[in-house]
């Protein structure tokens, strides 16, 4: 497709499960940008890559997340042992580079029960 | 910690009526100011990246303004129909990385 599609749309989660999250961003898009968006708040930062490199992790709120993007395509987030807290939308950005114009896949929305 | 703020948080107004919505971010170490529409269960849609102070920019029935020195950006609807209902969000960008700094929304409803 032309966009960016993030999979599954929707996950449901036993707290203490692993869960992994999927993006696939446009293709040829150099950089790629995970934000999380708690209910009543803007989407915030997450972690950012160039290529396959992972150049900024500050906004990994744990140890239990962790991303990659082994390729320079397609990336996964996980995140281990789920809490409540981490019931969010997962928002996938891609950009042909770092500073130029994002575009956003649809999200996944989290619910950790 | 950088503050992005918007404003209204959301707003109710009939088909019709032109409406206007505020951003204000830091006014130091600006590179650039997005805007975004997000209708619920899609993906965010760009609308306006703006990097110059006092850039005026227009799509259609939307148009934004931009201040640098004083850190606002104002978002204005002319006419509003009731399939401009959605999130606007504004992100802000600072000079280093492309990380986009979040401001929480204004949920716009246009009732028919």
């Amino acid at each position: 497709g032309a966009g960016v599609s993030q999979s599954p749309r929707y996950k449901v989660a036993k707290r203490g499960q692993d869960v992994a999250l999927r993006c696939d961003p446009i293709s040829g898009h150099v950089s790629l940008f995970w934000y999380q968006q708690a209910l009543g708040q803007g989407p915030e930062f997450l972690t950012y890559f160039q290529n396959e490199a992972q150049l900024d992790k500050s906004g990994l709120p744990s140890d239990r997340f962790f991303a990659e993007r082994p390729e320079g395509s397609v990336s996964t987030l996980k995140i281990q042992r789920t809490q409540q807290e981490d019931s969010a939308v997962y928002l996938c950005a891609s950009s042909l580079a770092g500073g130029a114009e994002q575009f956003f896949g649809p999200g996944t929305r989290l619910t950790v029960l | 910690i950088l503050n992005v703020e918007q404003s209204p948080q959301s707003l109710h107004v009939q088909e019709g009526d032109s409406t206007n919505f505020t951003c204000s971010f830091p006014s130091s170490n600006f590179y650039a100011l997005h805007w975004y529409r997000w209708e619920t269960a899609k993906s965010p849609e760009a609308l306006f990246v703006m990097t110059l102070n006092g850039d005026e920019k227009k799509k259609g029935r939307i148009s934004a303004t931009l201040n640098t020195k004083e850190g606002y950006s104002y978002l204005y609807i002319k006419g509003s129909q009731p399939e401009d209902s959605a999130t606007y969000l504004c992100a802000f960008r600072g000079s280093t990385l492309g990380r986009l700094y979040f401001g929480r929304g204004t949920q716009l409803t246009v009732w028919p």
